[in-house]
């Protein structure tokens, strides 16, 4: 059972222009979401995180909005650059069993200059 | 630090035998995590450790897969006998107990098994 889904698979976004993906999970015991991104070859790095008691978080260019009624949160990467080329994942976790992070598919983003 | 240590980074094994995949996490971490990343299934947890002993090892996907953590500062994921279907790239991570919750992945290892 697929608990968390993520989309688009994949996009293609103009310098400049902003990416958004989506997360959708089921289980409301989830109390952490953060976002990875993962460069070829490498591992996952977190990228940014929130939890269920704030809409909205913002570092840089790198904003969640986050809908604890609607069980969805998404990622918007402002101002995309050609190094923000990579593949971003959701995630979500519960604290209580360890915070073992539960992953979406995964979103190849590509960013042409 | 160095962060999380993964090695082999890459190996390639014949179906039938045996393969070992070590990690070295972050001093002072508590957690360890083994996860496995194939283009079908993404990214999967395996099995982790809390202190040293194993809590949830419902992602081992069969009897031939093991994985032991004989101390805070290294673990193993072994396939026994390996088949085709393991090939993937596998990561360890790992993170503290108390403060942030990030989870700091390896590089990986990149398994073939022909």
């Amino acid at each position: 059972q697929q608990q968390v889904k993520q989309s688009p698979q994949s996009l293609i976004v103009q310098k400049g222009g902003i990416s958004i993906i989506n997360c959708a999970y089921e289980n409301t015991a989830f109390d952490y979401f953060p976002w990875y991104q993962q460069f070829p070859g490498k591992g996952p790095a977190l990228l940014i995180a929130i939890r269920p008691d704030v809409s909205e978080k913002k570092e840089g260019r790198f904003t969640i909005s986050f809908n604890k009624s609607a069980k969805q949160f998404s990622l918007h990467i402002m101002d995309s650059q050609p190094g923000d080329s990579a593949t971003y994942f959701c995630a979500a976790s519960i604290k209580a069993a360890g915070n073992k992070l539960t992953f979406g598919g995964g979103t190849r983003v590509l960013v042409k200059p | 630090d160095a962060g999380v240590i993964q090695s082999p980074r890459h190996e390639v094994t014949e179906m039938g035998q045996e393969v070992t995949l070590r990690c070295k996490p972050i001093s002072g971490h508590d957690y360890l995590f083994w996860y496995r990343q194939t283009m079908m299934r993404g990214l999967e947890l395996l099995i982790y450790f809390n202190n040293n002993v194993p809590i949830d090892d419902s992602g081992m996907p069969e009897d031939r897969f093991s994985a032991k953590m004989p101390n805070a500062s290294f673990s193993t994921l072994k396939i026994q006998p390996s088949e085709p279907r393991d090939s993937a790239v596998y990561f360890c991570a790992s993170r503290k107990d108390r403060g942030p919750s990030e989870q700091f992945f390896g590089p990986g290892t990149r398994l073939t098994v022909l």
